[in-house]
């Protein structure tokens, strides 16, 4: 079966302007998760969706960042307004459900995002 | 603060040799620990999850340690070969569902 998918996988983009990312995650996993990973940093979590609702937006950065999903199935990650500051990668993972060490995450490839 | 410290930052050994990847974490309250391997270009792949309760787990030729009282885990990988050249990354959960990154050691093989 097919893994987690994300879309674009580079994207760039001039300072001021919006831009859209979008994950696409195994196909029945119910918990979906956004990170960001800036070069040479750990992973940053921002987001997480259990189905369609969000218990956990602690990790975005600003209100200029916002997500969501629809169907329980495709996520898209909204970054008005970038700053030089949001070039990174972003990564996409999802797993059966939310809880439980089982419940391994599996990653996307990632977009990766300068903003000139 | 929930903090994860890897070390070394990067690490260059030979072809078949052994090598010790370290992770020290201050995250509270501890609910589970993964390393994952990262090749570049690539999203993150699980190597081994641990629990409190575990102590050690191996997947091939990769054996993650955990010691949840001094609150430290090492991952071993035996016999080095070329394709294990990635960046390894320590993961904490705090909350099953807010995973806590180290930086990662940026691991290279030379023939």
């Amino acid at each position: 079966g097919a893994g987690v998918s994300q879309s674009p996988s580079n994207k760039v983009t001039e300072k001021g302007k919006d831009v859209e990312l979008r994950c696409d995650p195994i196909s029945g996993h119910t918990a979906l998760y956004w990170y960001r990973q800036s070069l040479g940093q750990g992973l940053e979590f921002l987001i997480y969706f259990q189905g369609n609702s969000a218990p956990d937006k602690s990790g975005l950065p600003s209100d200029r960042f916002s997500a969501e999903r629809t169907g329980g199935s495709v996520s898209t990650l909204t970054i008005q307004r970038t700053q030089q500051e949001d070039s990174a990668v972003y990564l996409c993972a999802s797993s059966a459900a939310g809880t439980g060490a089982g419940y391994e995450q599996y990653f996307g490839p990632g977009t990766r995002l300068t903003v000139t | 603060k929930n903090q994860v410290e890897q070390s070394p930052q990067s690490l260059i050994i030979l072809e078949g040799k052994n090598c010790t990847l370290q992770c020290n974490y201050t995250v509270s309250p501890f609910s589970n620990l993964r390393w994952y391997k990262q090749d570049t270009g690539r999203g993150p792949v699980s190597l081994t999850i641990m629990t409190f309760s575990e102590n050690t787990k191996s997947n091939g030729r990769y054996t993650a340690t955990l010691d949840a009282d001094t609150k430290q885990s090492s991952l071993h990988i035996t016999a080095s070969q070329l394709s294990d050249s990635a960046s390894y990354i320590c993961v904490v959960s705090a909350r099953w569902e807010k995973l806590i990154f180290g930086a990662g050691t940026r691991l290279a093989v030379h023939p």
